[in-house]
Parts: structure tokens; C-alpha cells; sequence
């Protein structure tokens, strides 16, 4: 039973590197998001999805990109990695009316 | 606009007494609050919750209140266990314009418990 899957767990880039951070649930959920955990910032919502082909901006969307092909994967990309988007990242997913959320283990992102 | 707060970054507590971890929110159409538990190196995970028509809410050594008057949730963890000491964040939801529920999180508090 795997939950929610994140890879890599650790990822160092240079100013101005792309990648993408990947996200998998095996439960069926139609709600996945990514939020970015900060000092003293708590969790914040960077995007989410309520569905397949439905993407959504959350409160710090800036300098990412999603999207949703499947219910199974909502992979995060980076296009020009800036240090201010060092952080811990999360995904998580939840089933529609539900408030639960289920968290992936997380991706601690440094930008040099 | 923080609309969950989490004033206390930090708590000591001694094994076996009562941890109280506290919750303020501005919004009053928040509809469930919800606690999840963070230890280092992992994602948060689920612990406990409630809905905002009920004032109480129990599940073993974990007990949530609300005060809807005074827009206050706490968290009471008896007896406290050194298993217990993790980082607890308090969120908040409510139902959107595009029909879903949005979270809003607190910044934690991280909790130790001392053997």
C-alpha cells in the first residue's frame, strides 16, 4: 500500500537549472496538490488539481508549472530554478468530499 | 493574511502530563480543522479532527476543541509520550467558489516531550 509516492527526496540545482518533481498516488483520489513547507511559513499551496486535465493555482504559484494527465501522477515542474524556491516539498492527495489529506514523504530542494 | 494561526512555535512538556497545542483562525466560514503531526524527514500525517457544528472531539489520548465564539481550536494530548514530540500543524477549510475545500495551514508548533 504505497500512498503517495514523491521522487527524489533530495535534489540540488543551479539559478536558471529546470527539473521536475514527480508525484504519484495509488488510491484513486481525485484531489493532488504540492505545497512547500518553509520556516516559520508553515505549508503553502502551490498548485492543485481536482481531476484529471483540471489544474489550479494555489496561494504561491509563481515559477512552477503542473499538470494532470492521469489521476495517478501531478508532477511539479520548475522552469528556471531561482534560490528562493528552496524549500521541502509535499504532495498530497485526498478523495473528493473528503478533508483528509495524505502526504507524500517530501523533496528537499536546494537551489545554489 | 495568515487565517490560521499558531502563535506558539515551540512546547516542553514532561512524559505523562497534558500537552496543549493551540489554533486561532479569522475566517469564520471555516467548516472542519483539522491536526496533522510532522516528525522530521517525513510527511505530515493525518491525526485528528473536527467539524465546526461540534465543539468536541476525542480519539484515544487526542481531544480537539473548538470555540467558535472566540475562532480557537486546541489540542490536548494526555498522557503526553516522547513518541509524541513532532511538529503539529493546524489547517483549516472551507468551501470554495470552484467547489472544493481549500486548506489553509498554521506555521506549527514543534512539540518535545521529555522523558
Amino acid at each position: 500500500n504505497a500512498g503517495v509516492t514523491q521522487t527524489p527526496k533530495f535534489q540540488v540545482l543551479k539559478t536558471g537549472q529546470s527539473m521536475t518533481l514527480q508525484c504519484a498516488q495509488d488510491m484513486n483520489h481525485e484531489y493532488m496538490s504540492w505545497y512547500r513547507q518553509d520556516p516559520g511559513m508553515g505549508l503553502r499551496l502551490i498548485h492543485y488539481s481536482v481531476g484529471a486535465g483540471i489544474t489550479d493555482q494555489g496561494e504561491v504559484p509563481n515559477g512552477y508549472n503542473v499538470s494532470r494527465s492521469t489521476t495517478e501522477d501531478f508532477p511539479l515542474r520548475l522552469l528556471s530554478a531561482a534560490p528562493s524556491q528552496t524549500s521541502v516539498y509535499f504532495c498530497a492527495s485526498r478523495r473528493q468530499g473528503n478533508e483528509k489529506l495524505f502526504f507524500g514523504s517530501g523533496t528537499q530542494l536546494s537551489v545554489l | 493574511d495568515q487565517q490560521v494561526k499558531q502563535n506558539s512555535p515551540s512546547l516542553s512538556v514532561q512524559e505523562g502530563r497534558i500537552s496543549i497545542l493551540n489554533c486561532d483562525y479569522t475566517n469564520s466560514m471555516f467548516d472542519y480543522f483539522l491536526w496533522y503531526k510532522k516528525y522530521p524527514a517525513e510527511g505530515p500525517t493525518f491525526l485528528i479532527s473536527i467539524s465546526s457544528i461540534k465543539d468536541k472531539n476525542e480519539d484515544g489520548r487526542f481531544t480537539v476543541f473548538l470555540n467558535k465564539s472566540a475562532k480557537h481550536l486546541s489540542l490536548h494530548i494526555v498522557p503526553s509520550q516522547p513518541g509524541d514530540s513532532a511538529v503539529y500543524f493546524c489547517a483549516a477549510t472551507v468551501l470554495n467558489s470552484g467547489g472544493y475545500q481549500k486548506v489553509t495551514f498554521g506555521t506549527g508548533t514543534k512539540l518535545q516531550v521529555i522523558p
